[in-house]
């Protein structure tokens, strides 16, 4: 089975601008979630959505939005960017929800974002 | 809010040298979980404990999981240079949410 795959890898983009990233979590997964990781924040939960509904949200602000399809496939859209928004944005799938007992959520390898 | 605390946050040591990763949390969980990520790689789950005072062992690698289920250690023996790398550990809720910690970014030294 192919693993978590995200697009692109790498991004640059300036102040005000907007970007999308795009997340094919692993075949049969119906869940995809999004992590910001910075060095000093750590992993920060953004939002969670299963059968094309966002399930769960974490505490970002409004700029931060999201979508899933009906293939499972989910992207994250970042507008009017700030220098802080500078990061590593991961994806991971599983097969329900994250936060249920026995799930386990498959990391994509990330995209690098630096804001300028 | 964060609600688990890693610690230490960073840890340099000589390959062969053992050493223990603390999560810390006033909160219970349901089950704990230790993931590893490598530099350009997203986290990898090592393990995943579920019952109070559960050890779980994975080679050089000793999981625990606290009694009163708030707290998990990571144990390893014998460093090597390819344990090298970020360890987070996760806890879900009983509400079904999952909590990443602070991290410990660890570095073995040949």
């Amino acid at each position: 089975k192919a693993g978590v795959t995200q697009t692109p890898r790498y991004l640059i983009k300036t102040r005000g601008q907007q970007v999308t990233l795009s997340c094919s979590p692993i075949s049969g997964h119906r869940s995809v979630s999004w992590y910001q990781q910075t060095p000093g924040q750590g992993l920060q939960f953004l939002f969670e959505y299963f059968s094309e509904t966002q399930r769960n949200k974490g505490n970002f602000p409004g700029r931060f939005s999201g979508r899933q399809f009906s293939n499972s496939r989910s992207e994250m859209n970042v507008s009017t960017l700030e220098l802080g928004d500078s990061a590593l944005y991961l994806c991971a799938s599983s097969y329900g929800l994250a936060g249920m007992r026995g799930e386990t959520q498959y990391f994509g390898p990330g995209t690098r974002l630096l804001v300028l | 809010t964060q609600l688990l605390e890693q610690s230490p946050q960073f840890l340099s040591i000589q390959e062969g040298e053992n050493l223990t990763v603390y999560c810390n949390s006033s909160s219970v969980f349901s089950s704990l979980q230790w993931y590893r990520q490598e530099p350009g790689e997203g986290p990898v789950l090592l393990v995943t404990v579920v019952t109070g005072g559960e050890v779980k062992k994975l080679k050089r690698l000793t999981f625990q999981f606290g009694d009163a289920r708030k707290d998990s250690s990571l144990h390893i023996t014998a460093a090597q240079p390819g344990d090298t790398g970020l360890y987070l550990c996760a806890g879900k809720t009983g509400a079904n949410n999952l909590f990443f910690g602070t991290g410990t970014r660890l570095t073995v030294i040949p």
